[in-house]
């Protein structure tokens, strides 16, 4: 069974202060794994695929890593409009499915 | 700009209502998904869909059922509301194997009394 963890749960930065988000996974062959940042009340909306190890993405002040174990969500220089939930998830197989994380909320403070 | 749209924002119902929470795709996607977010609990699969008229049980199918007459449409039928289903509930879609994410709604807020 695929699963996926991030840590923290929540996370504060003051606004300037770089930090990272961690997704841990396990899953049989991974064909892809997925950030997602999502807003309160609106539903998740798409950052970044990363299908190998060693692949990095990047948008904005966001860049996503990828190892065979974990990913990062790199933070650089927040601003308090970068506070929102980011969700992981991965697919596995043949499997249409996502497993999600349980999300990591971000509060960025001016 | 590709869609998912979801009828309503926000919903209140009855206990004991049945209630339809429809969803439409413009994007031609083969598959489609019903999930409910609750805090702490992250995003739950209800039912899935890979083609017309195919439906497939998620992780939480009890209470609920789902409708797929069209490619582009995915209804999900709470047949008697509960309290305990008050919730978020939020319909995504994606090509066939899936490789490409998926694309979400806005999702519907449903708050059972």
């Amino acid at each position: 069974e695929d699963q996926v963890t991030q840590s923290p749960e929540a996370l504060r930065l003051q606004e300037g202060e770089s930090s990272s988000l961690n997704c841990s996974y396990t899953v049989s062959g991974l064909r892809g794994l997925f950030w997602y940042r999502q807003d309160p009340g609106k539903g998740p909306e798409f950052l970044f695929t990363l299908y190998s190890a060693g692949e990095e993405k990047e948008k904005e002040r966001l860049k996503a890593t990828l190892t065979k174990k974990e990913s990062f969500l790199h933070i650089t220089a927040p601003k308090p409009e970068d506070s929102a939930t980011y969700l992981c998830a991965v697919q596995g197989g043949a499997n249409s499915k996502l497993t999600f994380g349980k999300g990591i909320t971000l509060s960025v403070r001016p | 700009d590709v869609k998912v749209t979801q009828s309503s924002r926000y919903l209140v119902k009855r206990t004991g209502e049945k209630v339809f929470l429809e969803c439409v795709q413009d994007m031609d996607h083969e598959n489609m998904f019903w999930y409910r977010q609750d805090p702490g609990l992250g995003l739950r699969l209800i039912y899935f869909s890979y083609d017309v008229k195919m439906k497939e049980k998620g992780d939480i199918p009890e209470g609920y059922s789902v409708s797929r007459e069209k490619k582009e449409r995915f209804s999900l039928i709470l047949e008697s509301a509960s309290t305990n289903q008050t919730s978020m509930y939020l319909c995504a879609s994606s090509l066939s194997g899936g490789a490409s994410g998926y694309t979400f709604g806005s999702g519907t807020r449903l708050t059972v009394v």
